[in-house]
């Protein structure tokens, strides 16, 4: 079946540090792939996609690249920042026809100042 | 444009007893799916639905129920409920256009706890 692995957490960096968030999936076929982030008390927000391989999706700094040969789609930032602490989660969505998400099990970043 | 709103945000519960949650997606979004996130299973899929029918449904038992109405809004209902229910349920709205490629977008979540 379809699924998606994430590196394990939780992960501390100081502030400007560069970020990578490892992320690899397994599914038949081309799925989208997605970068949602959660921060305290509150839900998903999208941070990025990409849908197609050799896509970058890019937000805030953010940047992932869809890489079909190594089933890949890390997520990097290169300088952090405080403010930039939540949980990440990578997701694929494949079924046609249906919105399903599945999810890695999220890494939880936090910056020291 | 407003976004997905869940209501309510925080509910208490014991056990055996039931409970509805409800989701209004963003306007215009066709497709509703629902999602439970726990710190021991993590975020995993409850069902999907479009046009009032349920178009996809994940590995829970039947206690977990859903219905879509006309205008989009969606509710779930989880009957009989165990101390295992208790989690974060999330519901997510999108476009749909049958490919899996939109982007689903998140409400806030509705905190249950199960006594």
């Amino acid at each position: 079946g379809n699924s998606v692995t994430q590196m394990e957490g939780p992960v501390t960096l100081s502030e400007e540090a560069f970020l990578t968030i490892n992320c690899t999936y397994t599914a038949t076929g081309y799925p989208s792939l997605f970068w949602y982030v959660q921060y305290p008390g509150e839900g998903l927000q999208l941070l990025l996609k990409a849908t197609k391989a050799d896509d970058k999706g890019s937000n805030k700094g953010f940047e992932a690249t869809y890489r079909k040969e190594t089933t890949s789609f890390h997520l990097e930032k290169g300088s952090v920042q405080v403010s930039d602490s939540a949980v990440y989660f990578c997701a694929l969505s494949k079924i046609q026809g249906a919105q399903k998400l599945v999810f890695g099990q999220g890494t939880r970043l936090t910056i020291n100042p | 444009k407003a976004g997905v709103t869940q209501t309510p945000r925080y509910l208490i519960k014991t056990r055996g007893q039931q409970v509805t949650l409800s989701c209004s997606p963003i306007s215009g979004h066709r497709s509703v799916s629902w999602y439970q996130q726990t710190p021991g299973q993590g975020l995993q899929f409850l069902f999907e639905y479009f046009s009032e029918t349920q178009r996809n449904k994940g590995n829970f038992p039947g206690r977990f129920s859903g219905r879509q109405f006309s205008n989009s809004r969606s509710e779930m209902n989880v009957s009989t409920l165990e101390l295992g229910d208790s989690a974060l349920y999330l519901c997510a709205s999108s476009w749909d256009r049958g490919l899996g490629t939109d982007t689903q977008y998140f409400g806030p979540g509705t905190r249950l706890t199960v006594l």
